[in-house]
C-alpha cells in the first residue's frame, strides 16, 4: 500500500520567516495531495491540495509544489504569522474513479512561529 | 464548525470493554471516514463508508467495525479493547464522488484503563 514520509518532524521559525515542509509518497499512481492543518486540540482542516496534473498550486501565503517524477511533494508557507503554528499533515491517494477513496496520512510537522 | 457531529467527546472504559463511537455526516454527504489519531502513529486511516456501503479499508483491527445506517450516520465499534486503543478518533465526510476535501468532525477521545 501507500506510504507517505513527511520531514521535518518539527520546525521552530521566527515570525516572518518562511518555512517548508517535505513529503513523499511510494505508489507511483497516488494522483491527489492535500495538506491538512490541526492546531491544538481542535480538528485537521484542509489548507491546499493539489493533483498530479499540476506542478505548483500557491493560495495567498500558501503554495504547494508536486514532483511526480520523484515522488515529493512540498508545501511552503512565506511571512509566518503566530497564528500558523500547528501540526501540519500531508497526504496522498490514488483515486480512480467511483465512491472508494482513502488517504494516506505522513505523520505531522509540529511548525512554531516564535514572535 | 465543519458540520460533522461526533459522540462521545470522551470515553473512559476498561481493558476488554466494548464501545460505540457515533458520527453524524454533512447535510448531503454520503461518505464517512474513520480515522485512528494517536502520537505515535499520527492520523491512520480506518474505513470509509459511502450510502451505506463499505467502499474502503485501511488498517483496521479485527476487533473493531463499523457501519453506516440508511440516515447516513455511522458507528464505529471497538470491543476487546487493550490499552493501546487509547486514541482519538475522528470521523470525517464528504460528498464521497471524488478526492474532494474531508470535513472532520470534533473527534471522540477514548482512554482505555
Amino acid at each position: 500500500g501507500e506510504n507517505v514520509e513527511q520531514h521535518p518532524s518539527t520546525l521552530s521559525v521566527q515570525e516572518g520567516d518562511s518555512a517548508v515542509i517535505k513529503c513523499t509518497y511510494s505508489d507511483s499512481a497516488s494522483n491527489y495531495f492535500p495538506w491538512y492543518k490541526q492546531e491544538l486540540g481542535k480538528r485537521p482542516q484542509l489548507i491546499i491540495d493539489i493533483r498530479s496534473n499540476v506542478g505548483e498550486k500557491k493560495d495567498q501565503r500558501i503554495a504547494v509544489t508536486l514532483n511526480k517524477t520523484a515522488k515529493h511533494f512540498s508545501l511552503h508557507i512565506t511571512e509566518t504569522q503566530p497564528e500558523d503554528s500547528a501540526v501540519y499533515f500531508c497526504a496522498a491517494s490514488r483515486y480512480s474513479g467511483g465512491s472508494n477513496y482513502k488517504l494516506t496520512f505522513g505523520k505531522g510537522t509540529l511548525l512554531t512561529v516564535n514572535p | 464548525d465543519s458540520g460533522v457531529t461526533q459522540t462521545p467527546k470522551h470515553l473512559i472504559t476498561a481493558t476488554g470493554q466494548r464501545v460505540t463511537l457515533r458520527c453524524s455526516p454533512r447535510s448531503g454527504d454520503l461518505s464517512v471516514y474513520w480515522y485512528q489519531q494517536s502520537l505515535d502513529q499520527g492520523l491512520q486511516f480506518l474505513i470509509q463508508y459511502y450510502n451505506g456501503e463499505e467502499r474502503a479499508k485501511g488498517n483496521i483491527l479485527e476487533r473493531f467495525s463499523a457501519q453506516q445506517f440508511p440516515d447516513l450516520h455511522s458507528e464505529l465499534n471497538l470491543s476487546s479493547l487493550e490499552l493501546g486503543d487509547s486514541a482519538l478518533y475522528f470521523c470525517a465526510s464528504n460528498p464521497g464522488t471524488g478526492p474532494y476535501e474531508q470535513y472532520f468532525g470534533p473527534g471522540t477521545r477514548l482512554t482505555v484503563t
